[in-house]
């Protein structure tokens, strides 16, 4: 069973839409961290956010805001007001605490259109 | 300010032939992993090494071995290349997570793009 599923493949908006993109996760871990990657077209992984199980607060970072809830087992991410910038892969991930392993899922691509 | 570099950059290699790519990182980690990422796969956990001497499985091992070489080092071994191996190699570090730690992500290098004719 996938451990980190990122169902939506590909999204196209246009520039200035907010988009959200899912991820939903599965662990029998009590302890676990989520993170959001982004991959740009130039291949490099780049960090966006890291929440650990014991901390449910949304969180937003400029454009950027993730909505964690353990009762659905999600981990969304929205882009407000999207940027062509914003094209990318973007991975969500998980570490089970214990065993020291990430899952990632298989990616959203975003296209943003201008 | 190196963080994680991967050797080599690109490789092709035939059919059988053996192959190490490398990686190390200076930020002092004491985790390191290797990773494969293909087409609508996302990344998927080839090995990892959780401390200097010890590795272990991850998702997808067969065909690789590593070597955590010292607490820098961490090397990826095909030992008889086959096509179904060619991808995008990424290595990555971290601390060891802790409860309660701060912001302790991977770190990816930038990449090994391998091709197997």
């Amino acid at each position: 069973a996938q451990k980190v599923t990122q169902a939506q493949t590909e999204i196209s908006v246009v520039e200035k839409e907010d988009v959200t993109l899912d991820c939903v996760y599965e662990t029998r871990d009590t302890t676990y961290y989520l993170f959001w990657y982004k991959q740009p077209p130039s291949g490099e992984l780049v960090f966006l956010i890291r929440r650990n199980s014991f901390d449910e607060q949304n969180e937003i970072s400029g454009r950027y805001s993730w909505n964690f809830q353990k009762s659905t087992s999600s981990f969304n991410f929205t882009i407000t007001a999207s940027q062509v910038v914003d094209s990318a892969v973007y991975f969500c991930a998980l570490l089970e605490y214990n065993f020291n392993k990430f899952y990632f899922g298989s990616g959203t691509k975003l296209n943003v259109k201008p | 300010n190196a963080g994680v570099t991967q050797t080599p950059k690109f490789q092709v290699l035939k059919t059988g032939q053996s192959m190490t790519l490398q990686c190390a990182q200076d930020m002092n980690h004491n985790s390191m992993y290797w990773y494969r990422q293909d087409p609508g796969m996302g990344l998927r956990l080839i090995y990892y090494s959780a401390s200097e001497g010890t590795t272990d499985k991850g998702e997808v091992p067969n065909g690789y071995n590593v070597s955590r070489l010292n607490k820098r080092e961490f090397s990826l071994r095909l030992e008889s290349a086959a096509p179904s191996q060619t991808s995008v190699y990424f290595c990555a570090s971290s601390e060891t997570v802790n409860r309660g730690a701060g912001d302790q992500p991977q770190h990816f290098g930038d990449g090994t793009r391998l091709s197997i004719l």
